[in-house]
């Protein structure tokens, strides 16, 4: 069946530093790919998604790139800033094979220190 | 953008308890609702998929007599935890998904703690 998989935290970094999360997934049919966020006390956030190979997900200095031949999606930013502070869910849905159900990996959370 | 509310957002009560969490979608149709529950540290669990009109798909180990759902129109889906216990104590979080588009958009969360 459908899975995530995700680099285990936590993760602290200083501000400023570069960001790297991996998260590869296993998927029977094509999966839509998502990174949602979750603050500290609150429900989730989508940061973003790619829909098929190749496509480049960013939003707020956060990329994330489809690629279907490693079956990845790792999240980067060039420079994390203490209000990055949160817990990073990767996610996939497959229309086809799992009816619109969201796949989550096990989370990351990251700390930025000033 | 696309706006879930969920309420209410923390809920402290006594064990035997029923409590309702409402869901509703704010400026979207939502055919399709889900029930999350994440234990703290941990990632989210899917408990059940609401449909409007229709009853409830459960996930393999989710009682439905003690988590009721309830989606009786496009834009509202309840879940009544019926009889709370301690160990029902969690964070649960709903989504919806807009017809035929992704992805869902999640509520900010229900923390429900049963003493």
């Amino acid at each position: 069946g459908n899975s995530v998989t995700q680099m285990e935290g936590p993760v602290t970094l200083s501000e400023e530093a570069f960001l790297t999360i991996n998260c590869t997934y296993t998927a029977t049919g094509y999966p839509s790919l998502f990174w949602y966020v979750q603050y500290p006390g609150e429900g989730l956030q989508l940061l973003l998604k790619a829909t098929k190979a190749d496509d480049k997900g960013s939003n707020k200095g956060f990329e994330a790139t489809y690629r279907k031949e490693t079956t990845s999606f790792h999240l980067e930013k060039g420079s994390v800033q203490v209000s990055d502070s949160a817990v990073y869910f990767c996610a996939l849905s497959d229309l086809k094979t799992s009816y619109d159900k969201v796949i989550f990996g096990p989370g990351t959370s990251l700390s930025v220190i000033p | 953008g696309a706006v879930v509310s969920q309420h209410p957002s923390r809920v402290i009560c006594k064990s035997g308890t029923s409590v309702k969490i409402e869901c509703r979608s704010l400026d979207f149709q939502a055919t399709t609702m889900f029930w999350y529950r994440q234990f703290p540290k941990q990632s989210l669990m899917l408990m059940a998929t609401s449909n409007e009109g229709s009853k409830a798909t459960y996930e393999q180990g989710v009682e439905k007599d003690k988590f009721l759902i309830n989606h009786a129109s496009l834009t509202l889906s309840t879940l009544t935890v019926t009889s709370a216990h301690p160990e029902d104590s969690s964070f649960y979080i709903c989504s919806a998904r807009d017809r035929g588009r992704q992805p869902q958009h999640f509520g900010d969360g229900t923390r429900l703690s049963i003493l």
